[in-house]
């Protein structure tokens, strides 16, 4: 069965800084795919950025990046110029084709402060 | 276009007690999703609907919870009788389809069962 791991309950950054929030997982299978979700307190959970494993190519949205590295089974989250706004939890998920279902599966959390 | 509603936000009810929970889609989207979110871990999936059938509940607890969508709409989660471990956030999300990258999400429904 995938699994998804983040290793970092909280992180705290400054604001204008650069953060990177890290995510393994665990699957057998070569198609899938990955994304990040920011959930702000007490808002809904909206979709931050995804990567296709396929993609070589690391995606970029704006002030979010993410570093994929396939082999490693390692997708982490960059947030570069970190604004207030950030604040929030951050769940890496894995979605998978084969099953038909298209099943997301979410890792625990980081939860991002971000300090004035 | 309006997202997700859910209601209702909160509700607190006593153990063994019943509780229902409503859902409406972003409209025209045809798969729905409830999630069960602990404190403190990531969201689980329960039940995904493909229009009014059920796609996927294999992580669905079904001696209490149960759910429903006519007519490929809105839907209903019920939990009956409630356990303290069902304490925890509902949340619904929908999608175009099945195949859809981006799943929206309602606000959620805040559930204490004491």
């Amino acid at each position: 069965a995938q699994t998804v791991t983040q290793s970092q309950p909280e992180m705290s950054v400054q604001e204008a800084e650069t953060v990177t929030l890290s995510c393994t997982y665990d699957t057998s299978e070569s198609d899938y795919y990955l994304f990040w979700y920011k959930q702000p307190p007490s808002r809904q959970m909206i979709l931050v950025i995804r990567q296709e494993a396929y993609k070589q190519q690391n995606a970029t949205e704006n002030r979010f990046s993410v570093n994929f590295q396939k082999a490693a089974k390692s997708f982490s989250l960059k947030i570069s110029d970190s604004q207030l706004g950030d604040a929030a939890m951050y769940f890496c998920a894995y979605r998978s084709p084969s099953s038909g279902t298209y099943k997301y599966i979410f890792g625990t959390g980081t939860r991002l402060k971000v300090l004035a | 276009e309006a997202g997700v509603a859910q209601s209702p936000r909160y509700k607190i009810i006593e153990k063994r007690q019943s509780v229902a929970f409503w859902c409406n889609p972003i409209s025209g989207h045809a798969t729905l999703y409830w999630y069960q979110q602990i404190l403190g871990q990531g969201p689980k999936l329960l039940i995904q609907f493909q229009n009014n059938g059920v796609v996927d509940d294999s992580q669905l607890p079904k001696d209490r919870f149960s759910a429903e969508r006519l007519k490929g709409v809105d839907s209903t989660l019920k939990i009956q009788p409630a356990k303290l471990e069902d304490s925890a956030v509902y949340l619904c999300a929908s999608s175009l389809f099945t195949r859809s990258y981006e799943q929206y999400f309602g606000p959620g429904t805040r559930l204490t069962v004491t």
